[in-house]
């Protein structure tokens, strides 16, 4: 069980779209479509965002979407604001013979 | 609005157990998200899964932790639980509970155990 690879930073200026990456292999994020993505302020505990790769919980802003290509799964937010500077962490399913979950290392997003 | 708090020691030492208790508010645990789970982040660190629990009992851990981790639920008490033995210096970390097997919503607000003589 390894952790799913995700840039260590990423920035974008307001307005601007960013996309964050998340590669894992063939047993996890290209195998399932159970991808979800977190988003963590400063001391605070991670909220969900994307679930199933592309689902958005209710009272998250349209402005955030996920994919999926491969073993790689992907998180867009568009339309940036200050307020989405944070930590993004991907995390998924990996449970081939049994059941297992790995995040990602996580992304700090920089809003310029 | 389901919500979770996360109770126990916050200093625990060397080669002791670590217990922790999540108590789940707003609904049942047995009812609600199903699994339940508990994540770990150390100072300055990622998010690491430690493992999940189905209500009815069904247990699920991290690989690299299994030898050392129990979770276990009380559906009476509306909790659940983990334990992790034979701490050491690298178990120091925020603990967090969620409900979800393999995605977590809602979160506790975490509690931080340091591993400490």
């Amino acid at each position: 069980q390894s952790a799913l690879t995700q840039p260590a930073s990423v920035s974008g200026s307001p307005g601007q779209s960013i996309t964050i990456s998340c590669t894992g292999t063939s047993s996890d994020v290209g195998s399932y479509n159970l991808v979800s993505w977190y988003q963590q302020h400063p001391g605070k505990a991670p909220k969900l965002m994307i679930y199933e790769g592309s689902k958005r919980p209710s009272g998250v802003s349209n402005r955030f979407s996920g994919s999926k290509s491969g073993n790689t799964a992907s998180l867009t937010i568009s339309g940036l604001q200050a307020e989405d500077e944070a930590d993004y962490y991907c995390c998924s399913y990996a449970g081939s013979s049994t059941f297992d979950v790995v995040f990602g290392g996580g992304t700090k997003l920089t809003v310029l | 609005q389901l919500q979770l708090q996360e109770s126990g020691p916050g200093l625990v030492k060397p080669s002791e157990t670590l217990s922790l208790t999540c108590t789940v508010s707003g609904g049942s645990i047995s009812s609600s998200s199903y699994y339940w789970g508990w994540i770990r982040q150390p100072p300055g660190k990622g998010l690491e899964w430690i493992g999940s629990i189905y209500y009815s009992g069904s247990t699920y851990y991290n690989p690299s932790l299994k030898s050392r981790v129990t979770i276990s639920v009380d559906t009476s008490k509306n909790q659940f639980s983990l334990k992790l033995s034979s701490v050491t210096a690298a178990d120091t970390a925020v603990y967090y509970c969620a409900g979800g097997g393999d995605e977590f919503d809602p979160w506790g607000q975490g509690t931080l155990v340091t591993v400490s003589s």
